[in-house]
């Protein structure tokens, strides 16, 4: 596997359901990221982990929870969710030796989560 | 708060032909980015651009950045069909002052054999 992988690839839940999306990068870069791109919307930041560390969190509704275990991993736990919650969502990461979060972000395939 | 937009959000256009999309943003910014988006698939880095008067060419799209006028332009030369896509400007903010990176709403790009 090179690059960034996501699975599953396509997800469909109902809002009593728990599911969990997984990100795996093979890039050897030190952040990770989350993002949900909405039909006719721009893509939306939902949160950075650097060096495992969550460094940011854009005001994300608690039913979705990150996980980085390490910084080849990272989890988007998913709970009652909506069905305006439907969307790719997409993981991203990057080189961060400075710390500088605005790196090159090298992106998933993304998850096409539809909730009923 | 820092805005992106791009424009035009549609873009129908013929082989053979050249065209511009525009990517304006509302505060200073050191870098700029474009992506391109193929329907169903992820996002592909395209350019960085990192100071004023950047340039940056690879095939027949070439990425300016005007940092005084918070401009850049993704200019397509003779498009060819394989061209067709959905193509993201982001920018990110100065680093240590609330680093983000924000995206436009993306120039859907489709070619006509």
């Amino acid at each position: 596997e090179t690059g960034v992988t996501q699975t599953p690839r396509h997800l469909v839940m109902g809002m009593t359901n728990k599911k969990s999306l997984k990100c795996e990068q093979h890039l050897g870069h030190n952040a990770m990221y989350w993002y949900k791109q909405s039909a006719k919307k721009p893509l939306e930041l939902m949160f950075v982990y650097n060096f495992k560390e969550q460094t940011e969190n854009n005001s994300v509704p608690s039913r979705f929870s990150p996980e980085c275990p390490n910084s080849s991993h990272l989890f988007l736990h998913l709970h009652t969710l909506q069905p305006e919650d439907s969307a790719l969502y997409l993981c991203a990461s990057s080189h961060t030796p400075s710390g500088d979060p605005r790196d090159t972000q090298y992106f998933g395939p993304g998850t096409r989560l539809t909730v009923l | 708060e820092l805005k992106v937009e791009q424009n035009p959000l549609f873009l129908s256009m013929q082989e053979g032909k050249n065209y511009t999309i525009y990517c304006n943003y509302s505060t200073t910014s050191d870098r700029l980015y474009w992506y391109r988006q193929d329907p169903g698939k992820s996002l592909e880095s395209l350019f960085v651009l990192l100071s004023n008067g950047a340039v940056k060419q690879e095939g027949r799209l070439m990425a300016s950045l005007d940092t005084k006028a918070r401009l850049s332009t993704l200019h397509i030369t003779a498009a060819v069909h394989d061209l067709s896509a959905t193509y993201f400007c982001a920018v990110a903010t100065l680093w240590d002052r609330d680093d983000k990176i924000i995206f436009g709403k993306g120039t859907r790009l489709h070619i006509l054999p």
